[in-house]
């Protein structure tokens, strides 16, 4: 079955520690990203890589770290410097193929900082 | 990344009525994207559109790119339960691949 898998679902941490949530593609996609979101907010791009080894930052990426070690993965670290890391998290994938590509996402992690 | 604004915010619909949702930006995109996202759920791609005043259906929903392609539309007829969630529309640059999305508007549906 392809696809996207994020875990944990719920995640429970205090403040002061760092987390880092899992993403994991199956899909041979190029290019995964990372999306925080807010109650009644839309998505805000965190970070996006297309390669191995590479990545970029989004619109907030402070307080937040990546690596793309593999293909597959793209594994997201909250710090303790990201001032409010209570959200739920959404991970995605696309191919580079042609200009536009859908994104498919992962069922996401929720993060909630005691 | 660019911006989108997406109206309304909030969509009270009863059952069996239609609804619009309206995505707009101040600059020409290159292409749009929506997703649908239901409650407790992650967003789902929906359909993309390119051309200039391009119109796609998909059952009861039709999405359209206006002529200057700088906003789009999703109107749903006979709205129906299954209908319920949030749609967002998103955006890129030329040659860009990531996406910028709106705030989207979220539906409810009475029964």
């Amino acid at each position: 079955d392809g696809g996207i898998t994020q875990s944990p679902k719920y995640l429970f941490r205090k403040e002061g520690q760092n987390v880092t949530l899992s993403c994991e593609q199956n899909l041979n996609h190029d290019a995964m990203y990372w999306y925080r979101q807010d109650p009644g907010q839309g998505l805000r791009l965190i970070y996006y890589s297309q390669i191995v080894n590479d990545f970029q930052k989004g619109d907030i990426a402070e307080g937040y770290s990546v690596s793309r070690e593999k293909k597959e993965s793209f594994p997201l670290t909250v710090t303790s410097a990201q001032k409010n890391p209570t959200a739920f998290y959404l991970c995605a994938s696309s191919t580079l193929a042609g200009n536009y590509n859908e994104q498919f996402f992962g069922p996401g992690t929720r993060l909630t900082v005691l | 990344g660019q911006q989108v604004m997406q109206i309304p915010q909030y969509q009270h619909v009863q059952e069996g009525e239609d609804f619009t949702t309206y995505c707009n930006s101040s600059t020409t995109l290159s292409n749009i994207q929506w997703y649908k996202q239901r409650p407790g759920g992650h967003p789902v791609f929906l359909i993309q559109l390119v051309k200039s005043g391009e119109v796609k259906k998909q059952k009861r929903l039709t999405f359209q790119f206006g002529e200057a392609k700088k906003n789009s539309s999703l109107h749903i007829t006979a709205t129906q339960t299954t209908d319920v969630g949030t749609y967002f529309c998103a955006v890129s640059g030329v040659n860009d691949y990531k996406l910028s999305f709106g705030a989207g508007t979220t539906v409810t549906v009475r029964a």
